[in-house]
């Protein structure tokens, strides 16, 4: 009973740095998304995608990189770490484009 | 400019009583709201949900009333649980427009025994 998979859990970074964060969803779910949670702040959505093959952009998209080869997965970049990036990071899944949407349980990111 | 507002940062209330969030939006367009709970170290989940052509949604212990003339909703608990203790987003969208989700900052709810 997966539903959507967040890995990795943790991660430090330095300035300048650069990773993927993985999400995996077992729910043949079409649609995913990518969203950071800062303190005092709601969600925000960065990028997300409506299917195999396609990414979009959401409200705070810059620095960041998305893939979606693979309908379950979900892949989201950052090609050069800055601390403007640390924040908690959420990916979801959705049936439709407006149904209830099934998040991950975050990544936590630091970069210093 | 925020367009999906939760003025109350926290809320307190005593286990068996009645805990009211609120939710007040900008956006006209808007039609379909959610409610999602957050406990720590968790992703949200999906509460529930109510589509502008209704005024009111039940689900157990859980109600989410709608006012579109005062573009407000409110999600109401009765009786709240200490398990009911987290934080919860208001969220909306607008299907003729094809927007995405819009998440308000949140609200933390406690609730004592």
């Amino acid at each position: 009973n997966a539903g959507v998979t967040q890995t990795p859990k943790f991660r430090v970074l330095k300035t300048g740095q650069s990773m993927t964060l993985l999400c995996a969803q077992d729910m043949n779910h079409e649609y995913m998304y990518w969203y950071r949670q800062d303190p005092g702040m709601g969600l925000r959505l960065i990028h997300y995608s409506v299917g195999e093959g396609t990414t979009a952009k959401g409200e705070v998209p810059d620095g960041y990189n998305v893939s979606r080869l693979k309908k379950q997965n979900f892949l989201l970049g950052l090609e050069s770490a800055a601390p403007s990036q640390t924040s908690v990071y959420f990916c979801a899944s959705s049936s439709g484009q407006f149904g209830p949407q099934h998040f991950g349980d975050g990544t936590r990111l630091s970069i210093l | 400019d925020q367009q999906v507002k939760q003025n109350s940062p926290s809320l307190s209330v005593q286990e068996g009583r009645i805990s009211i969030l609120n939710c007040d939006y900008t956006n006209s367009m808007f039609d379909y709201f959610l409610w999602y709970k957050k406990y720590p170290a968790e992703g949200p989940t999906f509460l529930i949900s109510i589509s502008s052509i209704k005024d009111k949604n039940e689900d157990g212990r859980f109600t989410v009333f709608l006012n579109k003339s005062a573009k407000h909703l409110s999600l109401h608990i009765v009786p709240s649980q200490p398990g009911d203790s987290a934080v919860y987003f208001c969220a909306a969208s607008a299907h003729q427009a094809g927007t995405a989700l819009i998440f308000g900052k949140g609200t933390t709810l406690s609730v004592s025994s």
